[in-house]
């Protein structure tokens, strides 16, 4: 069971905007840690999306976008394109484990 | 241009031992900390273990704490995780990750190059 728990899929149409919840708890997103998000598209390493809530590293589209609220984080993606079908994992730091935790990910589906 | 390549994985038995290695290159590496983070089949991602740039201070998640050991050649950009005890539960794709600029090590990092991963298979 996963610290940091996600949706295990959403899905919109091509153009539209969806977000994807992660929702902690004290020991992590509630303590003020970071919220980090990665997307995994098929068959491939991870590839970092989202730093410290809100960052984009270089070359990531402003169409993705991260926000955190109380003990909670979400990820937004506007103007889906097929290309973004993929898995999403939310990642923070828990106090409780002392280490790094992940979400259990997110299915991204491109109607 | 960063690259991480692992090694050594492969087919195990359990409660046996398998050595994976990390190959490193295109930036400084006894400046970063590396990471481990493994991937059952069909399942999300589960960290499992770090070292800080200079190889003096480790973390492990707990389930692979006490039967897993990593560590660095920084004469040789090596990260190695040696994986001992082994069952079905480690089945996993092993990925090493490099902790981007400016966190400390072992709180509130993120991993900004991944290496492809490397299958590790426990069974008999």
């Amino acid at each position: 069971q996963s610290l940091l728990t996600q949706p295990p899929s959403v899905s919109g149409a091509p153009g539209q905007r969806v977000t994807i919840s992660c929702t902690g708890s004290g020991s992590n997103i509630g303590a003020g840690y970071n919220v980090h998000w990665y997307q995994q598209l098929p068959g491939t390493a991870p590839k970092l999306l989202i730093y410290d809530n809100t960052n984009r590293p270089s070359g990531v589209p402003d169409r993705f976008s991260g926000s955190n609220s109380g003990t909670s984080a979400s990820l937004a993606i506007s103007g889906l394109q097929a290309e973004d079908e993929a898995d999403y994992y939310c990642q923070s730091y828990d106090s409780f484990s002392t280490t790094s935790v992940f979400g259990g990910g997110t299915k991204l589906t491109v109607l | 241009e960063v690259q991480l390549v692992e090694s050594g994985g492969g087919l195990v038995l359990p409660g046996g031992s398998l050595r994976l290695s990390c190959a490193a290159s295109g930036f400084t590496f006894s400046s970063y900390a590396l990471h481990w983070v493994r991937q059952a089949p069909g399942k999300g991602l589960e960290y499992v273990s770090g070292i800080n740039g200079g190889g003096g201070r480790s973390i492990y998640a707990p389930s692979v704490k006490g039967r897993f050991t990593i560590s660095r050649d920084n004469s040789q950009n090596t990260l190695n995780l040696q994986m001992g005890s082994l069952t079905t539960d480690d089945v996993a794709v092993y990925y090493c990750a490099r902790a981007a600029d400016f966190t400390v090590f072992g709180v509130d990092e993120h991993f900004d190059y991944w290496g492809q991963g490397i299958l590790v298979t426990v069974s008999s």
